[in-house]
């Protein structure tokens, strides 16, 4: 099975300031996608971007991008002009192409506070 | 829609005893998943499920049985609770019909056993 790492457990940012959310993993495929999920307090899992690996440009959703460093199996979110509402826990999640069953594997999650 | 539903939202138990966690979809979905989530580990698959009548082992699947009778609802049982089984449990579905496609998420159910 595919690993997901998100080595950073906790972190903060002051509203309006950017922040970027790190991801690696570990596979020997060639193509497979990638997700970023935030979780509020609610727990409801929400996406929030989505990359797949044989596409070289980054994806972008508004004030969130990745940087995606193929060989490197890095995967980090950015979040610019933070707002409050960005508070939440953040999953990363792998999922092959060569998986059937459309299995996700995800990573421990980084809890993001955002300060006023 | 409700999209996907789970029942109940809390639950407390009491070690060995038994319960059913319903996950209910009007997406119409093949696939469906069970996941649990505890502090610092993520979400881990338990069991999942492609179609109606069937269901296969996912990373973490002892002690859990499933069954999908109906191919809008998945049920996760536990025979025999153990306070390891303590944890925040989420269904999720899909339509495997693309890959790039998320997976959608229910509302997830608490679970204390004590």
């Amino acid at each position: 099975a595919q690993t997901v790492t998100q080595s950073q457990p906790e972190m903060s940012v002051q509203e309006a300031e950017t922040v970027t959310l790190s991801c690696t993993y570990d596979t020997s495929e060639s193509d497979y996608y990638l997700f970023w999920y935030k979780q509020p307090p609610s727990r409801q899992m929400i996406l929030v971007i989505r990359q797949e690996a044989y596409k070289q440009q980054n994806a972008t959703e508004n004030r969130f991008s990745v940087n995606f460093q193929k060989a490197a199996k890095s995967f980090s979110l950015k979040i610019s002009d933070s707002q409050l509402g960005d508070a939440a826990m953040y999953f990363c999640a792998y999922r092959s192409l060569f998986d059937n069953f459309n299995k996700f594997y995800f990573g421990s999650g980084t809890k993001l506070n955002v300060k006023p | 829609n409700a999209g996907v539903t789970q029942t109940p939202k809390f639950r407390v138990l009491k070690t060995g005893q038994s319960m059913t966690l319903l996950c209910a979809q009007d997406m119409n979905h093949e696939y469906m998943y069970w996941y649990r989530q505890d502090p610092g580990m993520g979400l881990r698959l338990i069991h999942y499920s492609v179609g109606e009548g069937t269901t296969a082992k996912g990373e973490v699947p002892d002690g859990y049985n499933v069954s999908r009778l109906k191919k809008q609802n998945f049920l996760l049982g536990l025979e025999s609770a153990a306070p390891s089984q303590t944890s925040v449990y989420f269904c999720a579905t899909g339509s495997g019909g693309y890959p790039q496609e998320t997976q959608y998420f229910g509302p997830g159910t608490r679970l204390l056993v004590l």
